[in-house]
């Protein structure tokens, strides 16, 4: 069964720092997702990871992703308030067809 | 284009009661997958339908939950006799073709929170 861990769960930290959020998931996965979850709404897809060694990045965030290790990266440059909300990756298998399994998610907090 | 669209958005049911959630996909997609999400926890697969089939439900409880998508209308996540352990957050997401070949993104819905008193 594949399962997927992130760390930390619950992270706050104050404007203008930098952190990172980690993804590991126990077997050979074909896609890993990252998705952002604000309060009460939808799940937006923030990046696909491919490949190893993949790396994307869009504003502030970057990910990227280790198929040797199991592990994807979510990393966060000089942090600011709209960034908080809660950070999910998700890995899927080509021969699962349809079924996405997610992390725990990492609550963000970027206080002022 | 608007994107997924869940109803309602809360739904409050009484134990025993059957709740029905609602989720129109995206225009032009036939795909349909649901999830549930319990408080702190990721969400968790249940169920994806094609229009008029079932193709995956290995994440459905084998009682009470059932799923269609018609020729007509939108997708249904159908509880029986619903119990407190059913209050969750259920989202939809919905894709315009098979995901296992490509990589299609999935666009979610924003959900249904289903209360159980």
């Amino acid at each position: 069964e594949l399962k997927v861990e992130q760390n930390p769960l619950f992270l706050s930290m104050q404007e203008g720092k930098n952190y990172t959020i980690y993804c590991n998931y126990s077997t050979t996965s074909d896609r890993l997702y990252w998705y952002r979850q604000d309060p009460g709404k939808s799940l937006e897809s923030l990046f696909v990871l491919l490949s190893n060694g993949a790396v994307k990045q869009e504003g502030r965030l970057m990910a990227s992703l280790d198929t040797k290790a199991r592990l994807s990266t979510l990393h966060i440059t000089a942090a600011v308030h709209d960034l908080s909300a809660t950070y999910f990756c998700a890995v899927d298998m080509l021969t699962s067809g349809s079924r996405l399994t997610f992390g725990e998610g990492t609550q963000l907090t970027v206080n002022p | 284009n608007a994107g997924v669209m869940q109803n309602p958005r809360h739904l409050v049911r009484r134990r025993g009661q059957e709740a029905r959630l609602r989720c129109s996909p995206m225009k032009g997609h036939s795909h349909v997958y649901w999830y549930r999400q319990l408080p702190e926890e990721g969400l968790k697969f249940m169920v994806y339908l094609q229009k008029e089939n079932i193709i995956d439900e290995s994440g459905m409880p084998k009682e009470r939950f059932s799923a269609e998508f018609p020729k007509e209308g939108p997708s249904i996540l159908r509880i029986q006799q619903v119990v407190r352990g059913d209050s969750a957050a259920y989202f939809c997401a919905s894709s315009p073709r098979a995901r296992g070949t490509t990589n299609e993104k999935l666009f979610f819905g924003s959900g249904t929170q289903l209360s159980v008193l």
